[in-house]
């Protein structure tokens, strides 16, 4: 039962264009959601979150927004670089409450290649 | 910047081995993970620790892999004996609070094992 889904394994964008990511969540309980990127042999590096009480989180070239009634999120970057080629994996967690330990559940990650 | 630390970086092993992987957390962090990330997914819990305690094992296959963090700071997550589907990339990640709430959990550089 994979509870966050990112259903593109690749995306290949040209420098300079926008590049957007997809992800979709089936619990309701998620209220914290998080991008990380990770380069081959490293570990993931985190890039931006945005709660549920937002629909949109932006931060420089990184732009995330929330639409909590079609549980979807996306992450923009704009312009993309070359050194934006990574792969990116959306997280959610659920909100705080006497059985909630914080986990974070990943989807399957998008791997991004930025062409110069 | 302070950082996660993980050692080593790369491991090969025979299957039946028995390996060790360690992992200091960013200094004042309280609550530590052990994910477990296979190639094309995303990383999957397999230990969480509040201090000292374990909050979270419940996907930890606890016939052969064993976790501690004796003194509330560095962990050790230890497989015995190794087995051929254990072949993967060994996070750990640390966050400050309890992981409850609305906070980011920053990743090491992780562990490649192969297991032959």
């Amino acid at each position: 039962d994979q509870q966050v889904k990112q259903n593109s394994p690749s995306l290949s964008v040209q420098e300079g264009r926008i590049s957007i990511l997809n992800c979709d969540y089936t619990n309701s309980m998620f209220d914290y959601f998080l991008w990380y990127k990770k380069y081959p042999a490293e570990g993931p590096t985190f890039l931006i979150s945005i709660s549920s009480i937002k629909d949109k989180n932006e931060d420089g070239r990184f732009t995330v927004f929330l639409n909590k009634s079609a549980k979807h999120l996306s992450l923009h970057i704009v312009p993309s670089q070359p050194g934006d080629s990574a792969v990116y994996f959306c997280a959610a967690k659920e909100g705080n409450g006497s059985s909630n330990t914080g986990k974070l559940i990943f989807g399957q990650g998008t791997t991004l290649q930025v062409k110069p | 910047e302070a950082e996660v630390a993980q050692s080593p970086r790369y491991k090969i092993t025979e299957k039946s081995q028995a390996v060790a992987f360690w992992c200091d957390p960013i200094s004042g962090h309280a609550t530590l993970y052990w994910y477990r990330q296979i190639l094309g997914q995303g990383p999957e819990l397999l230990v969480q620790f509040q201090d000292e305690s374990v909050v979270d094992d419940s996907q930890l296959p606890k016939d052969r892999f064993s976790a501690e963090r004796l003194k509330g700071v560095d962990s050790t997550l230890k497989i015995q004996p190794a087995e051929l589907g254990d072949s993967a990339m060994y996070l750990c990640a640390s966050s400050l609070g309890s992981g409850r709430w609305r906070e980011t959990q920053y990743f090491g550089p992780g562990t490649r094992l192969l297991v032959l």
